[in-house]
């Protein structure tokens, strides 16, 4: 297990189609974050797991997004009806779960939407 | 929740000068403060991180300092390299908080001239 891993790493689609993205993280951290990251910003949270459980969900998270992590191992992030406001680097992180420790990225899925 | 203002948000070194970058936090709870860099097309990726109890870590090259009095906290990097030149974030967090969230600073845009 070499990192995070993040499929696909680029994705185009029209406006109004659904996408999905998927994250491997770190095998034995049981943390797992998504965030997003438009031009000349930071990343911004969207929502994180502990295990299986979705335990936090941003305000940017709109209903038109869904994640999940069945078993705790991987995680999808779903965006129905796309708009071209959602077009940005979808990131994952995943962390051991004590507070101390920072998390590990994954190299990010970019979507544009046009 | 947490703020994390950072600046400047674009510096240009001569090669082997220092660089610094500063970044202020408005949780006065917050007591853990990565820095990632980010690379053209990667992912964030951990450099060095500090905890309040401590004031100043070093790790070759780079060195970070917290100043929990006054709500900030600094990157610098000494006998600056071109494989230096990325963006760089800084991030707070509340470890006590249930999130576990890092909250980000916008990026600085380092570029190390030959």
């Amino acid at each position: 297990d070499t990192g995070v891993s993040q499929d696909p790493r680029h994705k185009i689609t029209k406006r109004g189609q659904n996408v999905t993205f998927r994250c491997d993280p770190i095998s034995e951290h049981n943390r797992l974050y998504w965030y997003r990251q438009t031009l000349g910003q930071g990343p911004e949270f969207l929502t994180y797991f502990q295990n299986e459980a979705q335990l936090e969900k941003s305000r940017l998270l709109s209903d038109r997004f869904s994640a999940e992590r069945p078993k705790g191992s991987f995680s999808t992030l779903e965006i129905q009806r796309t708009e071209q406001g959602d077009s940005a680097m979808y990131l994952c992180a995943s962390s051991s779960g004590t507070g101390y420790y920072g998390y590990t990225f994954g190299s990010g899925t970019r979507l544009t939407v046009v | 929740g947490e703020n994390v203002e950072q600046h400047p948000s674009t510096l240009s070194v001569q090669e082997g000068d220092s660089a610094v970058i500063k970044c202020t936090y408005s949780d006065s709870a917050s007591n853990y403060f990565p820095w990632y860099k980010q690379e053209l097309g990667k992912g964030p990726q951990l450099i060095i991180d500090i905890r309040s109890n401590v004031g100043e870590k070093k790790d070759q090259r780079i060195a970070v300092t917290l100043n929990k009095t006054a709500k900030h906290f600094s990157l610098h990097i000494t006998e600056t390299q071109p494989e230096d030149s990325a963006v760089y974030f800084c991030a707070a967090r509340n470890p006590d908080s249930n999130d576990y969230k890092l909250s980000f600073g916008a990026g600085t845009t380092v570029t190390v001239r030959a």
